[in-house]
């Protein structure tokens, strides 16, 4: 299987803040790497997909790159609607396996 | 607007079994892969199973096989979980998810619904 390894687990941000996101895979998975959000009580929230596309609705703020084994989720101003986990997941192959999660919480 | 709605969960014992069912609505379901996805609670998210637009390949999570069998029914836009012998550890939020798998741009998840709990616990 493979393993997906995010950093940091958690951070604190403030309002207006650039944030970001890693995620390593245990092995290369060319670019079949998502990004979720996913905020208490309701369902996660696609932001990213194959890597770099934005899923549409999504603000431009959210970028996502990397190729391989290392990506990044980018937050280039954090808004207060943003506070929320993050995760990533790789499509690559069965069993489809998810990164632990980021808390991004307000500093 | 695509909808996917979760119900059957619920308290279980521990050896027990669970149908979880999800009706999808507002996209041609039988154009997509299907999967579900869970959440322990204070834990993140884990893939659990998905099945292919004709229901012959299906594939599951390793602490899945053998106990979880999902399946669907393209006429009613539903898919299910059938879940047995069940553990306390498969306690959480069972989420149905719409699994796009485009041969040209690739593989995601691209709409949740809002999910069904499952508690195991005697």
């Amino acid at each position: 299987d493979i393993q997906m390894t995010q950093s940091p687990s958690s951070l604190s941000a403030s309002v207006g803040d650039r944030v970001t996101i890693t995620c390593r895979a245990s092995q290369s998975i060319t670019n079949s790497l998502n990004w979720y959000q996913h905020k208490a009580g309701k369902a996660p929230k696609l932001l990213i997909y194959v890597s770099s596309t934005l899923q549409s609705g999504v603000p431009s703020r959210f970028s996502g790159s990397g190729s391989g084994t290392d990506f990044t989720l980018t937050i280039s101003s954090l808004q207060p609607e943003d506070f929320a986990t993050y995760y990533c997941q790789q499509s690559h192959s069965t069993p489809f396996t998810f990164g632990g999660g980021t808390k991004v919480e307000i500093k | 607007e695509v909808q996917l709605v979760e119900s059957g969960g619920g308290l279980v014992q521990p050896g027990g079994s669970l149908r979880l069912s999800c009706a999808g609505s507002g996209f041609n379901f039988r154009s997509y892969w299907m999967s579900w996805v869970r959440q322990a609670p204070g834990k993140g998210l884990e893939w659990v199973a998905n099945i292919r637009q004709d229901g012959n390949e299906k594939n599951y999570v390793d602490s899945g096989k053998g106990r979880f069998t999902i399946s669907r029914d393209n006429a009613n836009s539903a898919v299910y979980l059938q879940m047995n012998s069940l553990r306390v550890e498969d306690t959480g939020v069972y989420y149905c998810v719409r699994d796009v798998q485009d041969y040209w741009i690739g593989r995601y998840f691209d709409n949740w619904g809002q999910g069904t709990l499952v508690t195991v616990s005697s």
